[in-house]
C-alpha cells in the first residue's frame, strides 16, 4: 500500500548512544517532515524538508539531524540521546506543503 | 506566542447525535487550518483542509467552520458512530510547510 513507512516502530536506547530514523514515502511528495509528539504537548514539528536537496529547522530541532537523501527518503539522527527525548516519532509527507500530511505509523522511542 | 487550545477533556456523545469538536487560536493569523483523526498507537490521518477565505467545508458526514474574526474552528460530526471514537486534532499554518498542532480532543461515541 502506498504511504509513509517509519523504521523501526520501536526502539530503547541507553543515554548517550545514537541511531537514526528512518522514513520513505512512495507517494512522489516534495515535502517531508518529522514531528515528536509527547503527552499534553500535541504534536511538534523538528526538521522539515520543503524539497529535495532542501531542510530547515522546526520548532524543536536541538538534540537532531536530518538527512534529504532523496526524493523517497528523509532520516533523523540522534546524536547523543537523552532522556528527555523519549518520545513518539512521527515522519509525513504532503505535495507541496500546503495539503493534508500523510503520517506513517510512528516510532516509539524510549532513552533510559 | 502562537497558542491552539482544543479541548482536553474527552468529550463524550451519544450515537446517532451531532458532534461539535472546537480549536481555538491566539496571536496567529493561519491561512490554511486542517484536522486529523488520531486513533490510538497510530499515527493522525488527514480529514479536511479548510483556507482562510472558506467560511465551510463539507465532506460526507464531516462539517469544518473556519471564524478568523472569532479565532475558532469548529469540527462537526453528524449522525455519530461508535467507529468515529479517537482523538481529533486542528492544525494551523499562516504560510507553507509549518503546521501548528493542537493536542487535540478524544471523542468517545
Amino acid at each position: 500500500n502506498a504511504g509513509v513507512t517509519q523504521t523501526p516502530k520501536f526502539q530503547v536506547l541507553k543515554t548517550g548512544q545514537s541511531m537514526t530514523l528512518q522514513c520513505a514515502q512512495d507517494m512522489n511528495h516534495n515535502s517531508m517532515y518529522w514531528y515528536r509528539q509527547d503527552p499534553g504537548m500535541g504534536l511538534r514539528l523538528i526538521y522539515y524538508s520543503a524539497s529535495e536537496g532542501t531542510t530547515d529547522k522546526g520548532e524543536v530541532p536541538n538534540g537532531y539531524n536530518v538527512s534529504r537523501l532523496n526524493k523517497r527518503e528523509f532520516s533523523l539522527r540522534l546524536e547523543s540521546a537523552a532522556p528527555s527525548q523519549t518520545s513518539v516519532y512521527f515522519c509525513a509527507s504532503s505535495v507541496t506543503g500546503r495539503e493534508g500530511y500523510t503520517f506513517g505509523s510512528g516510532t516509539r522511542l524510549t532513552v533510559v | 506566542s502562537q497558542k491552539i487550545e482544543q479541548n482536553s477533556e474527552a468529550l463524550n456523545i451519544q450515537e446517532g447525535k451531532t458532534a461539535t469538536l472546537t480549536c481555538n487560536y491566539t496571536n496567529y493569523s493561519p491561512a490554511y487550518l486542517q484536522w486529523y483523526r488520531q486513533d490510538p498507537g497510530r499515527g493522525p490521518v488527514f480529514l479536511l483542509l479548510i483556507r482562510e477565505n472558506e467560511k465551510e467545508k463539507r465532506k460526507e458526514r464531516l462539517k469544518v467552520t473556519f471564524d478568523t474574526t472569532l479565532k475558532q474552528s469548529l469540527f462537526h460530526i453528524t449522525a455519530s458512530q461508535p467507529a468515529d471514537s479517537a482523538t481529533y486534532l486542528c492544525a494551523l499554518a499562516s504560510g507553507t510547510y509549518k503546521y501548528i498542532f493542537g493536542t487535540g480532543t478524544r471523542l468517545k461515541v
